[in-house]
């Protein structure tokens, strides 16, 4: 059975440019998740999404947004990049938003801004 | 804010030493999960803690939910190398949509 699948698995970008992350989620599982993960940090969540709606966010600056597709995969855009933004990005897969689902994380994107 | 926090941030043990890492809060939580991470790759989900005083077993690993659902431990007996990793607790609030993840307990084991 396939896990959490997220493309590309590196990237390095220059500052001022703009990325997109992409997620598959566990098939069956309705719900994705967000989170950055800078380096000696746990994963910080950005966003989250079930049936194609945005269901939360958290505190990230707007240059960071993202959509759900029909397929429940997910897209993941940062512009206008920052040095800062260096980090693995992590997608979550549930069955369900809720407060007792399980999350299973892809293995990361990891961007690197130079 | 960080709402979790986990110690010790460090660990470093021999091969059939025992360990326990804490993760504490101040915030009741509706159920506490924890990962284990290697280099590189994303968080993979060892348990899900739901109620209060809550004991779980996986193998050599046993995890624990606080009376008052605001704290979490995990013990691992006879530890092994291949227990090498980050160690990250992760608790979910009433609201649901997010985790919100300690900074985690990176954990080497030498034989």
């Amino acid at each position: 059975d396939a896990g959490v699948t997220q493309s590309p698995t590196h990237l390095i970008k220059t500052r001022g440019q703009q990325v997109t992350l992409r997620c598959s989620p566990i098939s069956g599982h309705k719900s994705v998740s967000w989170y950055q993960q800078v380096l000696g940090q746990g994963p910080q969540f950005i966003f989250q999404y079930y049936e194609k709606e945005e269901r939360g966010r958290g505190n990230f600056p707007d240059r960071f947004s993202a959509r759900q597709f029909p397929n429940y995969s997910s897209e993941l855009n940062v512009n206008a990049l920052l040095l800062g933004d260096s980090a693995l990005y992590l997608c979550a897969s549930s069955f369900i938003p809720g407060e007792n689902t399980e999350a299973f994380f892809g293995q990361g994107t990891r961007l690197t801004v130079v | 804010t960080q709402l979790l926090e986990q110690s010790p941030q460090f660990l470093s043990i021999q091969e059939g030493e025992n360990l326990t890492v804490y993760c504490n809060s101040s915030s009741v939580f509706s159920s506490l999960q924890w990962y284990r991470q290697e280099p590189g790759e994303g968080p993979v989900l060892l348990v899900t803690v739901v109620t209060g005083g809550e004991v779980k077993k996986l193998k050599r690993l046993t995890f624990q939910f606080g009376d008052a659902r605001k704290d979490s431990s995990l013990h691992i007996t006879a530890a092994q190398p291949g227990d090498t990793g980050l160690y990250l607790c992760a608790g979910a609030r009433n609201s649901g949509y997010a985790l919100n993840f300690g900074k985690g307990t990176s954990l080497l084991v030498t034989p």
